[in-house]
């Protein structure tokens, strides 16, 4: 069984440019959520998606976006980029029933 | 929102040694994990173990919900076993499925 695939894997920004992520869980999983993580912060939720509608959402400011569609697949964007925006966005799905989290291998974004 | 507290921050173990990491968290929960942050990271599923004692080879965990701790013992450790461990859990009250609340993680240094 695939595991939690996520692109691009690295990318390079500049400020005030925007970017868009994208994951696709594990088949048959229909939560995704989405993760922020840098050195200071460490782990910090972004938001979950469940059957296409967003469930919860952590304390992110407006630029930070995302959808599900009804594949399950998700795009988190975050626009007028900003360098305290480099980081590690990491990407899960949810085993149904058991709320168990598998994660993707991350897209690591340099904001220049 | 509930705390997650991870103990010790920082372990250096020769190889063939033992260690215990610790996760204290400040209130119920429905769910915790323990995930080993590899150099690339990826965060990989160790233990789903929200109660109850589990075993994986030379790994093993234990979470007491009702004290609010959880231990993640390494027995044997290898130099494979070097990166971050982090606990991470759902709050019973406020939280969904999909928003896991991280510990700052256990950086474990094994020597060969």
């Amino acid at each position: 069984k695939a595991g939690v695939t996520q692109t691009p894997r690295y990318l390079i920004k500049t400020r005030g440019q925007q970017v868009t992520l994208s994951c696709s869980p594990i088949s048959g999983h229909r939560s995704v959520s989405w993760y922020q993580q840098t050195p200071g912060q460490g782990l910090q939720f972004l938001f979950e998606y469940f059957s296409e509608t967003q469930r919860n959402k952590g304390n992110f400011p407006g630029r930070f976006s995302g959808r599900q569609f009804s594949n399950s697949r998700s795009e988190m964007n975050v626009s007028t980029l900003e360098l305290g925006d480099s980081a590690l966005y990491l990407c899960a799905s949810t085993r149904g029933g058991t709320g168990e989290l598998f994660f993707g291998e991350g897209s690591r974004l340099t904001v220049l | 929102g509930i705390q997650v507290e991870q103990s010790p921050p920082d372990l250096i173990l020769q190889e063939g040694a033992n260690s215990t990491l610790r996760c204290n968290f400040s209130d119920s929960v429905n769910n915790l994990q323990w995930f080993h942050q590899n150099p690339w990271g990826q965060l990989i599923n160790l233990f789903y173990i929200p109660s109850g004692t589990k075993q994986n080879g030379r790994l093993s965990a234990t979470t007491v919900a009702t004290e609010r701790y959880s231990l993640l013992y390494i027995s044997s450790s290898q130099t494979t076993d070097s990166g971050v461990y982090f606990c991470a859990v759902v709050a019973n009250y406020g939280g969904s499925q999909g928003n896991l609340i991280f510990g700052k993680g256990t950086k474990l240094s094994v020597k060969p």
